[in-house]
């Protein structure tokens, strides 16, 4: 299995532009997570989908923030538009219900620097 | 929303001795989980400790809870530079499957 797949792995933008941020889970997993990672915050819990559904996105910062799932395998973070403060690491991770559910994978984050 | 909290915070130790790092927590769990991240990666999962258990055991990793103090501790023994990394515990509560984390512990061993 190739674990959780994201794209891009560094992402330079500047402030004002839109920035997606891509994730592909393990296959068969039913559950995708995005986490944020800053120094001053450590990881915070943004929003994670369930059988592609939305179920908890009060994590995510404001309205220039927005997390789809189309389908089971791909889901995309946007930010819109982008600002210096949303310089962090951002997660994915998955897990699967018919396996316990509770251990989650992650990806390797998407380094992004918003000038 | 809950957080493991990990003490102490940074670690140095040299290699083949024993690393203790403890978390609390504030309220009742179903489970509690401990993640290893190296530099520039993401977050592996070691183990999962739940709420009926007081221990466990997986290779040189211990864990223990301690559900009346709202407490958990990893040991890492016999340390090797490779376990240079930080260390995060988790929490899940019961009715989802969210885990709130902990600041992270770095440990540092020395070869």
């Amino acid at each position: 299995d190739a674990g959780v797949i994201q794209s891009p792995r560094h992402e330079v933008t500047e402030m004002g532009q839109e920035v997606t941020l891509r994730c592909k889970p393990i296959s068969g997993h039913n559950s995708l997570f995005w986490y944020r990672q800053t120094m001053m915050r450590g990881l915070e819990l943004l929003i994670y989908f369930n059988n592609n559904v939305p179920i908890d996105d009060s994590g995510m910062p404001e309205d220039r923030f927005s997390a789809k799932m189309p389908n089971a395998s791909f889901s995309t973070l946007k930010i819109q538009p982008s600002e210096p403060r949303d310089s962090a690491v951002y997660f994915c991770a998955s897990s699967s219900e018919s396996k316990g559910g509770e251990t989650q994978y992650f990806g390797p984050g998407t380094r992004l620097l918003v000038l | 929303s809950q957080q493991g909290e990990e003490d102490p915070q940074a670690l140095s130790i040299q290699e083949g001795e024993n690393a203790t790092m403890n978390c609390s927590y504030k309220t009742s769990i179903n489970n509690l989980q401990w993640y290893r991240q190296n530099s520039g990666r993401g977050l592996v999962h070691l183990i999962l400790i739940r709420s009926n258990e007081r221990e466990k055991h997986s290779g040189r990793l211990r864990v223990t809870l301690d559900t009346s103090k709202k407490s958990s501790s990893l040991l890492i023994t016999a340390s090797r530079a490779a376990d240079t990394a930080s260390y995060f515990c988790a929490t899940v509560l019961y009715g989802n499957n969210r885990l709130a984390f902990g600041k992270g512990n770095q440990v540092v061993v020395i070869p």
